[in-house]
Order: structure tokens, then C-alpha cells, then sequence
């Protein structure tokens, strides 16, 4: 299997604050984890590959001391947001590959977590 | 810059008929190519995955890959209502390497009409 789950699915705060995604792969362990935003009626845009057990690496144009991600184990990757401001909101996914699955090593997708900041 | 690009739409297709969703990428160093389809406000589902040139079919959709062109489709037979969605196209540089990165296409949109 290749189930990835995401929490919280939605969260509304204030400008200002510090909100942290949680990733999950459930029946497989992931040692890389993609972080995507996407703005509506906008395509996927991958913000960092998060590496298990060392530093993500963040594409060009995301700021790495904004958006703090953390892969812990082989399960479990985050996703902190600081000082969220209203140009923030949007739908944040990760997806995971399993790397015991063969093939092509596709990734699979959470189910996304919709930020609103207020 | 890798490009991946896609006509938006809509694509309106009558209830049975068959859809026809085109792509077309920059990298000639791309080896893998993925079908995404995204419903409204949810995160994206794998439909289809292909890296060899020719056909690959997996019940109503099949993915075409031609290469030499720089051009993947994918082609939804009988189409359903419930195929209504925004189709993404994303490819990838290698086959089976761990860190490769996909490049998304911006989606065409599928409408579905009874």
C-alpha cells in the first residue's frame, strides 16, 4: 500500500502565528517526502524535499527559515509555517514514495491541509 | 527551466465519448511520466504512470508516450460523469532514483456532460 495521510485537513489562524502540518505515510516508510503548495486554480508547486534524517532541501524562491520542515523518522515529515501572514493561505500537500514498491517509484499523496490565515 | 505544459480548458466531452488530454515537456532528459486527476478542492490521485514509448492502457485510460515529439496524452474511453476533474500531467527526470522531483503541469480541466 502507499497511504499518506496529513493533519490537520484545514486550520484558520491569526497573522502572526506559527502553524505546523503533520505528514504521514501509514503502511510504508518514506525516507523522502515532498512538501507542495498550491493556490487555487494554480498547479502543484513543490516548496522542499524533506530528507529523513538530515537537512530539506527547499526549491528556489522558498524561504527555508519561513517554512521549517521536519523529518524526524521514516514515517512522519512536518511542516511549520511562521508567522503566517494572509499571502500564506493556501493548499498544502505532501506526498511519499515508497521505496519498496518498485516501479517507478510514483509519489502518493496526502490529502492536502487548507490554510486560511486571517 | 524544465516546462511541463498543458491547455487548460474546459474540455467538454459528452457522457460516453472518449476524452483526449494532451501534454507537452521541454526536458529531453525526462524518462517518467505521471497522469494525475485532482477533484475539486482535494489533493491529487495517480491515474496512470509511463516511461516507455508507445501505449499503456489500465482499464478506460490509456497514456501515450512519443518521446521523440516531447508528448504524453492520456485518453479516457466511456467516459462518466464522475471523471470530472482536473487532469495534471507531471514528469520526471529519471526512472527509479529516490530524489527525483516531479514537474507539474498546470491541468486541464474534464467536463463530463449528461
Amino acid at each position: 500500500g502507499a497511504v499518506v495521510s496529513q493533519h490537520p485537513s484545514w486550520v484558520i489562524c491569526k497573522s502572526g502565528t506559527s502553524v505546523k502540518i503533520e505528514c504521514r505515510s501509514l503502511d510504508f516508510q518514506a525516507t523522502t517526502m515532498f512538501w507542495y503548495r498550491q493556490f487555487p486554480k494554480q498547479s502543484l508547486m513543490l516548496m522542499a524535499t524533506s530528507n529523513e534524517g538530515s537537512k530539506a532541501t527547499y526549491e528556489q524562491g522558498v524561504e527555508k527559515d519561513k517554512f521549517l520542515i521536519n523529518h524526524a523518522s521514516l514515517t512522519l515529515s512536518t511542516l511549520t509555517v511562521t508567522s503566517a501572514h494572509p499571502e500564506d493561505s493556501s493548499f498544502y500537500i505532501c506526498s511519499a514514495r515508497n521505496p519498496l514498491a518498485g516501479g517507478l517509484n510514483e509519489q502518493f499523496f496526502g490529502p492536502g491541509t487548507r490554510l486560511t490565515v486571517l | 527551466q524544465k516546462e511541463v505544459e498543458q491547455n487548460s480548458g474546459p474540455l467538454s466531452v459528452p457522457e460516453g465519448a472518449i476524452a483526449s488530454l494532451n501534454c507537452t515537456y521541454s526536458d529531453r532528459g525526462s524518462q517518467s511520466f505521471f497522469w494525475y486527476r485532482q477533484y475539486s478542492g482535494k489533493s491529487p490521485e495517480l491515474i496512470m504512470s509511463i516511461y516507455s514509448n508507445g501505449d499503456k492502457e489500465d482499464g478506460r485510460f490509456t497514456a501515450q508516450l512519443n518521446k521523440a515529439s516531447q508528448y504524453v496524452s492520456l485518453l479516457i474511453r466511456d467516459s462518466q460523469p464522475s471523471d470530472s476533474a482536473t487532469y495534471l500531467c507531471a514528469v520526471k527526470e529519471g526512472l527509479t532514483g529516490g530524489g527525483n522531483k516531479l514537474t507539474f503541469g498546470t491541468g486541464t480541466q474534464l467536463k463530463v456532460e449528461l
